[in-house]
């Protein structure tokens, strides 16, 4: 099946900073999601990116399909960003369509 | 619109038991799948439902059993629970079955003891 490695594991960031998280995968793909977990457990949408690049106010995302891989960018983080953010992407696994994820990584945004 | 919703929020079974899950999908979606999250990992996908069918399955053993309601809800059975079932169970729907945006409800917790 697909592989999906996501990079840094864990990141603590001062309030304000910026950061970037990595997605690498193994495979070609028709779906890239990225999540944010809050610590209640819900998933939430960010992304829908198989390809090309999107913003939304302070985050923005690039897929590189060609290449495998797919970045998040944080900007001028906020305490609230805190959370594990997944990447998640699609494909055909075991003859069915299923979205694989990472192991997340885990941001600390401390003020 | 109604986002996903899932019930309940959270349970405790003891090993051996059988529990039911449940899941009503966004309004407009057809296909339902299913990922178990245990602690400090990503979810892992159980199978998809799609016009009341099963139309994919992870790797989980047959006593991981679902169904789909001609609303396109959906429930979860899992049956003889095991200790390391004890996750967070996750549903998600989506308009189709290929490479459209899956939207997640809040997750039911399972504890088994």
């Amino acid at each position: 099946g697909i592989q999906v490695e996501q990079s840094p594991p864990d990141l603590i960031l001062q309030e304000g900073a910026n950061s970037t998280l990595r997605c690498n995968f193994s495979d070609s793909v028709n779906n890239l999601q990225w999540f944010h977990q809050n610590p209640w457990g819900q998933l939430i949408n960010l992304f829908y990116i198989p390809s090309g690049t999107k913003q939304n106010g302070r985050l923005s995302a690039t897929t590189v399909a060609t290449e495998r891989y797919s970045l998040l960018y944080i900007s001028s983080s906020q305490t609230t960003d805190s959370g594990v953010y997944f990447c998640a992407v699609g494909g055909i696994g075991a003859g069915s369509y299923q979205l694989t994820f990472g192991k997340g990584t885990k941001l600390s945004v401390i003020p | 619109e109604t986002g996903v919703t899932q019930s309940p929020t959270h349970l405790i079974k003891t090993r051996g038991q059988q529990v039911t899950l449940r899941c009503s999908s966004q309004s407009g979606h057809n296909t339902v799948s299913w990922y178990q999250q245990a602690l400090g990992q990503g979810p892992q996908f159980i199978f998809q439902y799609y016009r009341e069918e099963e139309n994919g399955r992870g790797n989980f053993p047959p006593r991981f059993s679902g169904l789909q309601f001609p609303n396109y809800s959906s429930e979860l059975n899992v049956n003889a629970l095991e200790l390391d079932d004890s996750a967070l169970y996750l549903c998600a729907s989506s308009q189709g079955t290929g490479g459209e945006t899956q939207y997640f409800g809040p997750g039911t917790r399972l504890l088994v003891l």
